[in-house]
């Protein structure tokens, strides 16, 4: 089985401070991991996601996370957070594929903040 | 291409009536799932199909809830009956094998609420 947890359900920043969402995951396989964004009244958006290969993953927005396999961590990163980036955020976890889906497995979320 | 689209995108009913969610995956895609998010429990994955066939069927929450695909482009969820704890944004998304099989692309969601 497979799991994620988010810490933190609420994250606060000031608009130009470093945005970290922490996620820890839990895989008895080599796991694929993830992270989507969530806009009001939206679907999810992909943001960045680790197969295999490179532990630094950059994504879209400025986004990125590292794939640290001995803290079974893949923490979130920006450097500098924008208001736009006001939205709630997930971590997903799945197992290899062989070339169709299996299912992913969405954290609880971070609510992220951003004021002025 | 217009993406995962979903429909209705809110629907107000009766307790005991039946519900009835469809979705059209993104051409080409060959993996298709539906997912419930509510305040409580989050994102909840109820079922996925590959190519069609039902996968997995675990999360469905008990046999009042059924979903079909009947071919490539269109999937239904089905809640017969209704009842108030039914109400959430159920999500529908598809994958493929070509841009990742475990990267989903998402619809707008369907949102339900049963009085």
């Amino acid at each position: 089985a497979q799991s994620v947890t988010q810490l933190g359900s609420h994250v606060s920043v000031s608009e130009g401070a470093l945005v970290l969402l922490r996620c820890n995951y839990s895989s008895s396989v080599p796991p694929y991991l993830f992270w989507y964004v969530q806009y009001p009244n939206q679907g999810l958006q992909l943001l960045l996601k680790y197969t295999t290969g490179a532990t630094l993953v950059k994504g879209i927005n400025g986004f990125e996370a590292e794939f640290k396999k001995s803290e079974t961590s893949f923490h979130l990163t920006k450097p500098s957070a924008h208001m736009s980036d006001a939205a709630e955020y997930f971590c997903a976890v799945s197992a290899f594929n062989t070339g169709t889906a299996s299912k992913l497995t969405f954290g609880t979320g971070t609510r992220l903040q951003v004021t002025l | 291409d217009a993406g995962v689209i979903q429909s209705p995108r809110h629907e107000v009913t009766e307790m005991g009536q039946e519900v009835t969610l469809r979705c059209k995956p993104i051409s080409g895609h060959n993996s298709l799932f539906w997912y419930r998010q509510t305040m409580m429990r989050g994102l909840e994955l109820l079922i996925y199909f590959n190519n069609n066939v039902p996968i997995d069927d675990s999360g469905m929450p008990e046999d009042r809830f059924s979903a079909k695909m009947p071919n490539a482009s269109f999937s239904t969820l089905k809640i017969q009956p209704s009842e108030p704890r039914d109400s959430a944004v159920y999500f529908c998304a598809s994958a493929n094998r070509v841009s990742g099989a475990n990267v989903l692309t998402f619809g707008a969601g369907s949102r339900l609420t049963v009085l």
